[in-house]
C-alpha cells in the first residue's frame, strides 16, 4: 500500500500551458504539503494545508494554486507554465498534534519539465 | 527560522560507522532537531529526531551537544543502501513548516 502517492510521475509540457499534479495519502493525516526541489536539489516548502485549510503559502507565484477537496487529497494546479517551474515536486503528509512529534511522509515526486 | 550547517559531502566505507555533523548555533529552546534522508530518485524519509537527550532507533543514533548548538547523526554500520543526502532540520512539533538546508551527500564505498 502506497502511503503518499502522486500522479503523474513525469510531466513534460510547453511554456504557457496549464497543468495539474495530484496527491493522495491513505494515512489518515490531517496535514498535507507541497515542496519544490530545483535543479540544485534544494528542497523548499510551497504550501501546507491542515484539515483542508491553507496554513502556509511561501510567497509562491499566484500561478500556483493548491486545492484540497478533502483531507486525503491535495492537488497542485499551475497556470502559464514557465521554464523556471521545471523541478521535482513532492507531496507530503503528517498528523500535526501539538506537543507530539509526527514525521512527514513524502510521496515519490513528480518531475516537471517545461520546454 | 533557525538555520543548520552541514558539510556538502562525506564518504564512508561499507560496514563502518558514519558520523554526520550538523551545526545549529541559533537553535531556540523549543526547536527539535530532525534528520531526514533522501535516497536517489525518491522523496525524503524520516530518520530520527530529538530535543535534548541522545536518541536511538533502528536506523540511527542522534547525539546532541549539551549546549544544543550542534548534533551528530550516527549510522552504526553503513551499507550501500545508506548512500543518500542527509538533511538536518530544526522545527517545532505542532507547527507546519520544516526548512530543509543543503544536506550532506553520503557516499558509501564497497
Amino acid at each position: 500500500d502506497t502511503a503518499v502517492s502522486q500522479t503523474p510521475k513525469y510531466l513534460v509540457t510547453q511554456m504557457g500551458n496549464d497543468k495539474s499534479i495530484k496527491c493522495e495519502q491513505n494515512l489518515g493525516h490531517d496535514t498535507m504539503y507541497w515542496y519544490k526541489q530545483d535543479s540544485k536539489k534544494f528542497l523548499k516548502i510551497m504550501f501546507s494545508y491542515n484539515n483542508k485549510e491553507l496554513i502556509i503559502n511561501e510567497t509562491v507565484p499566484n500561478r500556483f494554486s493548491p486545492k484540497s477537496p478533502d483531507k486525503a487529497h491535495l492537488n497542485l494546479h499551475i497556470n502559464s507554465l514557465e521554464l523556471g517551474d521545471s523541478a521535482v515536486y513532492f507531496c507530503a503528509s503528517s498528523q500535526v498534534s501539538r506537543g507530539i512529534y509526527n514525521e512527514q511522509f513524502f510521496g515519490p515526486g513528480t518531475r516537471l519539465t517545461v520546454l | 527560522d533557525a538555520k543548520t550547517t552541514q558539510p556538502n559531502s562525506m564518504e564512508s566505507n561499507e560496514e563502518e560507522p558514519v558520523h554526520l555533523p550538523c551545526n545549529h548555533s541559533t537553535i531556540s529552546g523549543t526547536d527539535y532537531i530532525h534528520w531526514y534522508r533522501q535516497l536517489p530518485s525518491q522523496g525524503p524519509e524520516y530518520v530520527i529526531h530529538g530535543l535534548t537527550s541522545n536518541v536511538n532507533n533502528r536506523m540511527a543514533s542522534l547525539a546532541i551537544a549539551e549546549d544544543r548548538k550542534s548534533s551528530t547523526l550516527i549510522l552504526h554500520r553503513a551499507t550501500l543502501r545508506d548512500a543518500a543526502v542527509y538533511y538536518c532540520i530544526l522545527g517545532v512539533p505542532g507547527t507546519y513548516k520544516y526548512i530543509f538546508g543543503t544536506g550532506t551527500r553520503l557516499k558509501v564505498l564497497a
